[in-house]
């Protein structure tokens, strides 16, 4: 049973370049969260999706992010024209659909540096 | 009043001791309590959780208490170990909407041998 996977693992990005982050959730999940981490503080919630469609991106930024999760592959996290306060660690979760869906299943993350 | 407050912010205990980490909330609508512990360079693992028709839930050396009314609720190590030594967030989501969780702000907590 593979968990909730991430990649890449780490990324460096150069100011102003897109930043691509994906996550495939637990097999039979059909809700993901992304959540980021900035250094030593707790997770923010950014934005939740079922497939094909955003339920909530309330905390995601209105500029320069972008999440889908098509009916086919992963999700993708994308932030464009990235900045150095983009710098953080990118987690992504995933839960099951009807009972039990409060459970949140995480990935190990994407970690982000900004130079 | 989507905030969920948590101390203290680090804990050092001696191995053998008891670890205790405590949570506030506002939002009565909150409806889920869960633990997640978290290694460094790692994505976190839930360790146990609670809902606030109960006041206790035990799982091995791991107890959450449930204070409703005082809309409080703490996370009891026993027997803390060195390999406990991580970072512990609390957390707290609603059933109704997206149940989105809303974390703490996290327990650096040090077991020494």
């Amino acid at each position: 049973n593979a968990g909730v996977m991430q990649n890449p693992r780490h990324l460096v990005r150069r100011r102003g370049q897109e930043a691509r982050l994906r996550c495939s959730p637990v097999k039979g999940h059909s809700h993901v969260y992304w959540y980021r981490q900035l250094p030593e503080e707790g997770l923010k919630f950014m934005v939740y999706l079922q497939k094909e469609n955003i339920i909530d991106e309330s905390g995601m930024p209105k500029e320069r992010f972008s999440a889908e999760f098509p009916k086919e592959g992963p999700s993708i996290l994308r932030i464009q024209q990235v900045v150095r306060g983009d710098s953080a660690a990118y987690f992504c979760a995933s839960s099951q659909p009807g009972q039990g869906r409060e459970t949140q299943y995480f990935g190990p993350g994407t970690r982000l540096l900004v130079l | 009043q989507q905030q969920v407050k948590q101390s203290p912010q680090s804990l050092i205990v001696q191995k053998g001791g008891i670890s205790i980490i405590n949570c506030a909330y506002e939002n009565t609508a909150f409806d889920y309590f869960p633990w997640y512990q978290q290694f460094p360079g790692k994505g976190p693992a839930l360790l146990i959780a609670i809902r606030p028709d109960v006041s206790e839930k035990k799982e091995g050396r791991f107890t959450i208490s449930f204070n409703k009314s005082a809309k409080q609720f703490s996370l009891h190590i026993m027997d803390s170990q060195p390999g406990d030594s991580a970072t512990y967030f609390c957390a707290a989501s609603i059933s109704i909407g997206g149940r989105q969780l809303t974390f703490g702000s996290g327990t650096q907590l040090t077991v020494l041998p």
